[in-house]
């Protein structure tokens, strides 16, 4: 049973460029939620999707947005990068109505120069 | 304020000793909490949810006080394997009334170094 699973692993942009992150969920989940983990802190939420839509957000711009499959995999997108857009991009899957245990997956290891 | 804060250590610890981790939280109606472990440039992964009347996984005992919003985890005989980031994590969706909608709010994390 394939657990979530992330790509790219690492990625190299400059400033103003535009990134796209993947994530598939773990077999039998259907909700993904993304964070952005800066150096030395916790998790942050960025948002969450469900049924192809964004459920819930956190205080992140515009900039940041992304997409839910029909298969329940993910993009996250960053428009516009910024230096401090640098960092690990971790995707989560879990169930609604299961709980609320989420599954991260190895991440995705952002560096904007 | 930030709405879960730790300790960020390090906490530098001999094999066989106890330690415990604190962390306090903002939002009193909160619900749902938990521990993470991270491995350095590693993903979270879930140690152990934490309910009011304490729980215990082996060599780990984790505590919630609501009265004054504190959870803790306790670690007994450390092993060197013990060496991580301890994230604590709260889920504060259950608060609004309305489904879990999965919002994890973490804190800073705290390192922990186990010594030989």
């Amino acid at each position: 049973d394939a657990g979530v699973t992330q790509s790219p692993t690492h990625l190299i942009k400059t400033r103003g460029q535009q990134v796209t992150l993947r994530c598939s969920p773990k077999s039998g989940h259907d909700t993904v939620s993304w964070y952005q983990q800066a150096l030395g802190q916790g998790p942050q939420f960025i948002f969450q999707y469900y049924e192809e839509e964004e459920r819930q957000r956190g205080n992140f711009p515009d900039r940041f947005s992304g997409h839910q499959f029909p298969n329940y995999s993910s993009e996250l997108n960053v428009n516009a990068l910024l230096l401090g857009d640098s960092a690990l991009y971790l995707c989560a899957s879990s169930t609604t109505g299961g709980g609320d245990t989420q599954y991260f997956g190895p991440g995705t290891r952002l560096t904007v120069l | 304020r930030k709405e879960v804060e730790q300790d960020p250590g390090p906490f530098n610890v001999p094999e066989g000793a106890t330690v415990a981790f604190n962390c306090t939280y903002s939002n009193s109606a909160s619900q749902s909490f938990f521990w993470y472990r991270q491995d350095c440039r590693k993903e979270p992964k879930l140690l152990m949810s934490v309910y009011s009347s304490g729980n215990e996984d082996g060599r780990f005992t984790a505590q919630l006080n609501r009265a004054s919003q504190y959870i803790s985890l306790l670690i007994r005989d450390s092993k060197l394997s013990d060496s991580a980031t301890y994230l604590c994590v709260v889920n504060p969706s259950w608060a609004s009334g309305s489904s879990n909608t999965g919002k994890l709010i973490f804190g800073q994390g705290t390192t922990l170094q186990v010594k030989p």
